[in-house]
């Protein structure tokens, strides 16, 4: 149980694409899903926390603008790199909850994105 | 949110028992401690969770002290297989989710 499927798992592109990443918990319902990035040998860094129906809260110096987050239904929730530049690069991780305390955060295999 | 510590990096065997301690002395009474296994390229993977006392699993134990400021993560037999980054989080439910915040972790190298 507490599968969450995350696609695509590459993707390379050219500067300036728009780039729409999917988040789904396949087995639960997710009243909150989180999206991290993570660059080589370093943490995961929160971007950003979207509960379902509402606009996404995003953390200190990450732009609204550019990473735009949709979380439509329990089930689903989507990450847009608009006009993405090769400084985007990264790994990007989603997580789903449950939103009850004692449940934990399960997480996608992340997306591997390049910019040329 | 409570910030933990861990050891940067540690090695071991096959065959041997690994325990990872982590520090967070701020934890929250709501807090949760969950523990998660990351491999290359790969998002991060629930080991186990627990608030007080011992929690045990097929794959891990975890040890937490009555005043919960340190736990340790305890991998019995470990195996080349095991060979992660491992980070210890803490969190709890805020009305918002479970927000977490990952420290640096710890890279376990198993070797033969």
């Amino acid at each position: 149980g507490a599968v969450v499927s995350q696609h695509p798992s590459r993707v390379i592109c050219k500067s300036g694409t728009s780039v729409k990443i999917e988040c789904r918990s396949l087995d639960f319902q997710a009243t909150t899903m989180f999206w991290y990035r993570q660059f080589p040998k370093q943490s995961l860094m929160l971007m950003a926390t979207s509960n379902e129906g509402s606009k996404a809260t995003y953390e200190q110096g990450v732009e609204k603008d550019k990473f735009l987050i949709n979380h439509a239904s329990l089930t689903l929730s989507t990450l847009t790199v608009t006009s993405a530049h090769p400084e985007d690069s990264s790994f990007y991780i989603c997580s789903a909850s449950a939103g009850v305390s004692n449940q934990p955060q399960h997480f996608g295999d992340g997306t591997r994105l390049s910019i040329l | 949110l409570a910030k933990t510590t861990q050891p940067i990096s540690m090695d071991s065997y096959e065959g041997q028992e690994v325990n990872i301690t982590c520090s967070h002395n701020n934890i929250a009474t709501n807090d949760y401690i969950t523990w998660y296994q990351q491999f290359p390229s790969q998002g991060p993977r629930f080991i186990i969770q627990g608030y007080k006392t011992k929690v045990t699993n097929e794959v891990a134990s975890l040890f937490i002290p009555a005043d919960r400021k340190s736990s340790t993560l305890s991998l019995p037999r470990v195996s080349l297989s095991d060979t992660a980054v491992y980070y210890c989080l803490v969190g709890g439910f805020t009305g918002g989710g479970n927000k977490l915040t990952f420290g640096t972790g710890t890279q376990l190298k198993v070797e033969l």
